[in-house]
């Protein structure tokens, strides 16, 4: 089986800080990982993917993602947030043997100016 | 290039009856994942096409059906709509089903069930 956890609801930071948005998983096999992103009354934006090869993964808008093996982890970061970026984001873990997505709960990141 | 497009982009049903939502995909993507948005149980995948056969389904009642057609576009059914299907219902589309395609959602048709 496989899963994936968001365990913020929300995330508040400045503009201009660091930003981060942790997510964990859990699958039988290879990790097939993705970030995207929620705005209001939008389907979802794809940010990035870890498949395989560098643990640090960069993407859309300034986004990258760390994948820690070890940690079972898949965290979204940002170095400088920016009003923008405020949206729902959403982990997922592609299915063992399918290409159906496994969705976490999402967290709302706000960023204030 | 354009997007996946899905018509109508809002809809508002009666419980009882039935509801058809269309989605169009990327050109040149063969495979369309459907999902299901609510507040309550987040996003969850329905079923998955390509080349107009149903790859992949997933927990939902018998009431929730879908297909492909040649041209890669596909349509979900919803009958016997119950105020529970209130939801917003995500195609997505990926050039064919591989762990290294990402897939490319559409925005949704927001299903509202009175």
């Amino acid at each position: 089986a496989q899963s994936v956890a968001q365990p913020e609801d929300q995330v508040n930071v400045a503009e201009g800080n660091p930003l981060t948005v942790k997510c964990t998983y859990s699958v039988s096999g290879n990790p097939y990982l993705f970030w995207y992103v929620q705005y209001p009354n939008r389907g979802l934006q794809f940010l990035l993917k870890y498949i395989t090869g560098d643990n640090l993964v960069k993407g859309s808008y300034g986004f990258e993602a760390e994948f820690n093996k070890s940690q079972t982890s898949f965290h979204l970061k940002k170095p400088s947030a920016l009003v923008s970026d405020s949206a729902l984001y959403f982990c997922a873990v592609r299915g063992t043997g399918a290409n159906n997505l496994f969705f976490g709960t999402g967290t709302r990141l706000t960023v204030i100016p | 290039k354009a997007g996946v497009t899905q018509t109508p982009r809002y809809l508002i049903k009666t419980r009882g009856q039935q509801v058809t939502l269309s989605c169009s995909p990327i050109s040149g993507h063969r495979s369309v994942s459907w999902y299901q948005q609510t507040p309550g149980q987040g996003l969850q995948f329905l079923f998955e096409y390509f080349s107009e056969t149903q790859r992949n389904k997933g927990n939902f009642p018998g009431r929730f059906s879908g297909r492909q057609f040649s041209n890669s576009r596909s349509e979900m059914n919803v009958s016997t709509l119950e105020l529970g299907d209130s939801a917003l219902y995500l195609c997505a589309s990926s050039l064919e089903p591989s762990v290294y395609n990402e897939q490319f959602f559409g925005p949704g048709t927001r299903l509202t069930v009175l």
